[in-house]
């Protein structure tokens, strides 16, 4: 079956314009995340989504960063007025839930985003 | 918080030679356990996973790890690398009921012919 998909795989922004990353889940998972993978801090949680609850959003590194997933499939991750350390790669994974033990997360293969 | 380490940035090894990457975990609970892959321009891929039971475990493309609780550590091991070997390798621990990953800095793995 399909994986987790991203788009754009590659996305070049000038410094203060808004941008837009989509991921669509592998379908019948219901938790979905959002990482940052970037030189400087590595790779780093920055939201998650299970089901219909409210996301987890504490690991979004400023205001400027939001998500959204509707009808509990697809996910936008937004950021407003971009900066240039904003330029990373955003992974995108997804899981079965989540429960007494874990489920494995499935990954995406990323959005690099360049902020010039 | 937990936080994860991976002591070794990068590491050469010649193909067939055996092979251990480091990983020591902090986490006041018991930890959940992930080592995954990534190669160049993809995504990264689950290779094994530790969550209870038998402190050995194995995974894909004949990769095992160790968990040690006295030390806090989980290594990879392979006794024989082949080429295709050559990736990235992150360490991870789970936690909470949510288990977002968090990742160690990642151990970047060069294979010699």
């Amino acid at each position: 079956g399909a994986g987790v998909s991203q788009s754009p795989s590659n996305k070049v922004t000038e410094k203060g314009k808004d941008v837009e990353l989509r991921c669509d889940p592998i379908s019948g998972h219901t938790a979905l995340y959002w990482y940052r993978q970037s030189l400087g801090q590595g790779l780093e949680f920055l939201i998650y989504f299970q089901g219909n609850s409210a996301p987890d959003k504490s690991g979004l590194p400023s205001d400027r960063f939001s998500a959204e997933r509707t009808g509990g499939s697809v996910s936008t991750l937004t950021i407003q007025r971009t900066q240039q350390e904003d330029s990373a790669v955003y992974l995108c994974a997804s899981s079965l839930g989540s429960g007494y033990l874990p489920y494995e997360q499935y990954f995406g293969p990323g959005t690099r985003l360049t902020v010039t | 918080a937990q936080s994860v380490t991976q002591p070794d940035i990068h590491i050469t090894v010649s193909e067939g030679a055996s092979l251990e990457l480091r990983c020591n975990y902090s986490y006041g609970a018991t930890p959940y356990l992930f080592w995954y892959v990534q190669s160049p321009g993809q995504g990264l891929q689950l290779l094994l996973k530790y969550f209870s039971g038998d402190t050995l475990v194995q995974g894909i493309k004949g990769f095992e790890a160790e968990f040690k609780r006295s030390q806090s550590s989980f290594n990879l091991r392979k006794p024989s690398v082949h080429w295709s070997d050559a990736a990235e390798y992150f360490c991870a621990v789970g936690a909470n009921a949510g288990n977002m990953l968090t990742f160690g800095g990642g151990t970047r793995l060069m294979v010699k012919p």
